[in-house]
């Protein structure tokens, strides 16, 4: 059965700075994808990572996929408000399963 | 492109009645379209994956006479909620993808409350 664990699954930190979102996988399915929720809304698409070493950057987030530790992570550069949402990432073929997602919170 | 619209938006309904959501993919055929519930405060949660012109495939413990899923047509999905009660209450999403190499694309979600 594929798992998907994100840790953590809070985070509050201050604008400015940086840190990063992990996302681990049990399964050999190597397309991983980060999603971002804002409250009361639906899921918007961030990246989609398909091979070992992917990196992929939008602004100030940054994702990258390694599939032999089947490890991605989102890192978040000089963070700001704006960046506060819910973000999941998820694993799979046709069929994808979800992470609990990390709710993050930047203090102004 | 990959515009995926899904309706209603909001539904209070009273316990016992019937209720459809539709999903559409306006710019794109998708053979496949997938439904989600969600909690409050929690992830999403696979109910079923949708084919078209063939019957949806169920994630265990999912109430197929329950949750019914047509998918008619390459752009038209439906899950129809029948006899909701209190506990069906949840936020329903639906997605779609262009092919198989592509994010799924997700609709607004419909907010379902039953009283």
């Amino acid at each position: 059965e594929l798992k998907v664990e994100q840790n953590p699954l809070f985070l509050s930190m201050q604008e400015g700075k940086n840190y990063t979102i992990y996302c681990n996988y049990s399964t050999t399915s190597d397309r991983l994808y980060w999603y971002r929720q804002d409250p009361g809304k639906s899921l918007e698409s961030l990246f989609v990572l398909l091979s070992n070493g992917a990196v992929k950057q939008e602004g100030r987030l940054m994702a990258s996929l390694d599939t032999k530790a089947r490890l991605s992570t989102l890192h978040i550069t000089a963070a700001v408000h704006d960046l506060s949402a819910t973000y999941f990432c998820a694993v799979g073929d046709d069929k994808i399963i979800f992470g609990k997602g990390t709710r993050l919170h930047i203090l102004p | 492109g990959a515009v995926v619209s899904q309706h209603p938006s909001w539904v209070i309904c009273k316990s016992g009645t019937s209720v459809k959501i539709e999903c559409r993919s306006l710019d794109f055929q998708a053979t496949t379209m997938f439904w989600y519930r969600q909690f409050p405060k929690q992830s999403l949660m696979l109910m079923a994956t949708s084919n078209e012109g063939s019957k949806a495939t169920y994630e265990q413990g999912v109430e197929k006479d329950k949750f019914l899923i047509n998918h008619a047509s390459l752009t038209l999905s439906t899950l129809t909620v029948t006899s909701a009660h209190p506990e069906d209450s949840s936020f329903y999403i639906c997605s779609a993808s262009r092919d198989s190499d592509q994010p799924q694309h997700f609709g607004d979600g419909t907010r379902l409350s039953i009283l």
